[in-house]
């Protein structure tokens, strides 16, 4: 099992929807978690971290459930601009970030 | 500021030859990683540097790879009798300190190609 999954896409909306990704992490004893984007050939750059209580950055809500072990990204109001692919991202404990491999957002007009 | 740097941007080397994949990080940051992303895939984690600490190199794909970092800042990534399968864009990141706990700030990558 992969220690971070995410479903690769690509998730089709069209502008002003709302769109949520989901992502699984293998590690329980993962402690930091982070959401990051990468436009194409591009790098990637952070888009927001993910608290225990979740959090929200304008249009973005981030959800952590440890439980289950799943992180949550929700857009709202999609914007042509928000095209792009999706990193999870999990600090496993062992001193370094895992990415998952992205879930790629397309938003059409 | 200055972000995380990489240089080249681009290479092109033939199977067998030897390259040096250069990243100066952002000034002040303690902690230096390198990733390959191949097309398509995730973000594959090669090497770890945090201060003076032994880096860690748990994700270097074979003993042709290594790396180092001279000074606590400037890092340089070998890869020696280059493969094909060695072709994808190198990413070099930089974060205040390790751990895993802050932001990471991403170079904008060298595309290797070998031919």
């Amino acid at each position: 099992r992969k220690e971070v999954e995410q479903d690769p896409g690509p998730f089709n909306v069209p502008e002003g929807a709302t769109v949520a990704f989901n992502c699984t992490y293998s590690n329980s004893a993962s402690q930091s978690f982070f959401w990051y984007r990468q436009d194409c050939r591009k790098e990637p750059k952070l888009l927001m971290s993910v608290y225990s209580s979740g959090n929200e950055d304008g249009r973005f809500t981030a959800q952590l459930n440890r439980a289950s072990q799943y992180i949550s990204l929700l857009i709202r109001d999609s914007k042509l601009s928000d095209s792009a692919t999706y990193l999870c991202v999990v600090n496993t404990g062992f001193q370094k970030l895992v990415f998952g491999t992205g879930t790629r957002l397309l938003v059409s007009p | 500021g200055a972000g995380v740097s990489q240089s080249p941007s681009n290479k092109v080397t033939e199977k067998g030859k030897d390259v040096e994949l250069r990243c100066d990080p952002i000034s002040g940051h303690t902690a230096l990683y390198w990733y390959r992303q191949s097309l398509g895939q995730g973000l594959e984690f090669l090497i770890y540097f945090q201060g003076n600490s032994a880096p860690d190199k748990s994700g270097l794909p074979s003993d042709r790879f290594s790396a180092e970092r001279t000074g606590g800042s400037v890092s340089t990534l070998t890869i020696q009798r280059t493969q094909q399968e060695d072709s994808a864009v190198y990413l070099c990141a930089s974060s205040l300190e390790g751990g895993g706990t802050y932001e990471q700030y991403f170079g904008p990558g060298t595309r290797l190609t070998v031919t």
